[in-house]
């Protein structure tokens, strides 16, 4: 079946510390896009990603479009307690025309 | 204007009742998407709505029904629900659904309707 494999699960970093997550999978993908979902609201999206070896930034987050089209990373730096939250990958294949979701990766920041 | 507004925000009703939830967009997006959401999980999808027309159904009990009035309104009918039902429920718009042609193809959430179903 079709599977992202997002890790971490979950993160407790200092606040100022930078943060890694990323998402896999064994198929390709055309487009990667990532989320940031606060509790009872929808996901907002963050930064989107068309090209293999694309790099994209969005004020501290800067993602990327892996080169094999199967994977993709999200780095925060400088986190600050407005962070907080879950962080989604998903992938869209354009045969399929629907996003897959990864698990999500819940980040906590300690002040 | 990235906005997809859904109403209400919060919504409890019984197992006998009927509802509806409410969405749209002003975007001119011509693909429109309902996902259910359980805590701690990611977004599932239910319907997607293209061009106004029924395009995709995931297996969704009949106790769901979409409907798209028009390209920027898109409603969730609720009949008859259980309480396993109860969810986050979040709409989306995309400029098309999938796409042969869209490569900078982006999915736009509103902020949701948390159900409970008593």
């Amino acid at each position: 079946g079709q599977q992202l494999n997002q890790s971490p699960q979950s993160m407790f970093i200092q606040e100022g510390e930078d943060v890694s997550m990323n998402c896999t999978s064994s198929s390709i993908f055309n487009t990667w896009l990532w989320y940031k979902q606060d509790p009872g609201e929808g996901p907002v999206l963050l930064i989107a990603l068309y090209k293999a070896g694309e790099l994209t930034s969005n004020g501290r987050l800067t993602a990327q479009f892996g080169i094999t089209r199967k994977d993709s990373f999200l780095n925060i730096s400088a986190s600050i307690p407005s962070d907080v939250g879950i962080y989604f990958c998903a992938g869209l294949r354009r045969s399929q025309g629907n996003l897959i979701f990864g698990k999500g990766t819940k980040l906590s920041v300690k002040p | 204007d990235t906005e997809v507004t859904q109403t209400p925000k919060h919504l409890v009703m019984g197992m006998t009742n009927k509802k509806s939830l409410k969405c749209e967009q002003h975007m001119g997006h011509r693909a429109m998407y309902w996902y259910k959401q359980k805590a701690k999980k990611p977004p599932e999808l239910m319907f997607v709505y293209s061009y106004e027309k029924l395009s995709i159904n995931e297996s969704v009990p009949s106790r769901f029904s979409p409907e798209c009035p028009n390209s920027s309104l898109l409603n969730l009918h609720l009949h008859a629900l259980q309480p396993e039902d109860s969810a986050l429920y979040l709409c989306a718009s995309s400029q098309i659904q999938g796409a042969l042609s869209a490569t900078n193809e982006k999915l736009f959430f509103g902020s949701g309707t948390q159900l409970s179903v008593l």
